[in-house]
């Protein structure tokens, strides 16, 4: 059980463009889903939270015009890159939690690569 | 903020070698994780700790919460090929663990040396 899926898995787009990455909970509902990105030989770094139904909330520097995410069920969040450019390449991996006692379980991650 | 520390950054150990890693802290925490990330996937939990003082094993795995609430260690015994990957500490920023935002060490990376 707990099976964070994410799509696509890898993605390549031209600079200007927007990519949608789609993180699911197929098993379980999330109240509370979280996007991190990863860059290479880096650690995770956490972008926003996001819960059902409300708005999102953006770590400081993280631009919430540019990383549009939205969590319309309780099963699936969205982010959103618009207008990407090249160094918005990078590992986008998403984790979902059950409820506030349980813990976070990630997806396999989504790697962009802009040209 | 809160900063996550971990040594070594790297390991290149022979197969069936004891391996010893530990993240710390600025700060304390009241939950330690450890985690493991495989080449182009995401992270997987191997161990979560609640308590100072708390040693927990999860097969050849152990891993302590340090007394002061801001060091964490973790032991990976008789090493085997399928334990290569890089692994991070990671911590709730608050109490409530669950839906709480995550820091992550800087993560140590392993290597198994034919």
């Amino acid at each position: 059980g707990a099976v964070v899926s994410q799509h696509p898995s890898w993605v390549i787009c031209k600079s200007g463009t927007s990519v949608k990455i789609e993180c699911r909970s197929l098993d379980f509902q999330a109240t509370t889903m979280f996007w991190y990105r990863q860059f290479p030989k880096q650690s995770l770094m956490l972008m926003a939270t996001s819960n059902e139904g409300s708005k999102a909330t953006y770590e400081q520097g993280v631009e919430k015009d540019k990383f549009l995410i939205n969590h319309a069920s309780l099963t699936l969040s969205t982010l959103t890159v618009t207008s990407a450019h090249p160094e918005d390449s990078s590992f986008y991996i998403c984790s979902a939690s059950l409820d506030s006692t349980d813990t976070q379980y990630f997806g396999p991650g989504t790697r962009l690569t802009v040209l | 903020g809160q900063q996550l520390n971990q040594s070594p950054q790297s390991m290149f150990i022979q197969e069936g070698e004891d391996v010893s890693m530990n993240c710390t802290s600025s700060s304390i925490f009241n939950t330690w994780l450890w985690y493991k990330q495989d080449p182009g996937e995401g992270p997987v939990l191997l161990i979560a700790l609640y308590k100072a003082g708390e040693l927990t094993s999860n097969g050849r795995l152990t891993a302590q919460f340090g007394i002061t609430r801001k060091d964490s260690f973790l032991n990976i015994s008789a090493s085997i090929p399928s334990d290569v990957g890089i692994y991070f500490c990671a911590g709730p920023r608050g109490t409530n663990f669950g839906n709480e935002k995550l820091t992550f060490g800087t993560g140590t990376r392993l290597t198994i040396i034919p």
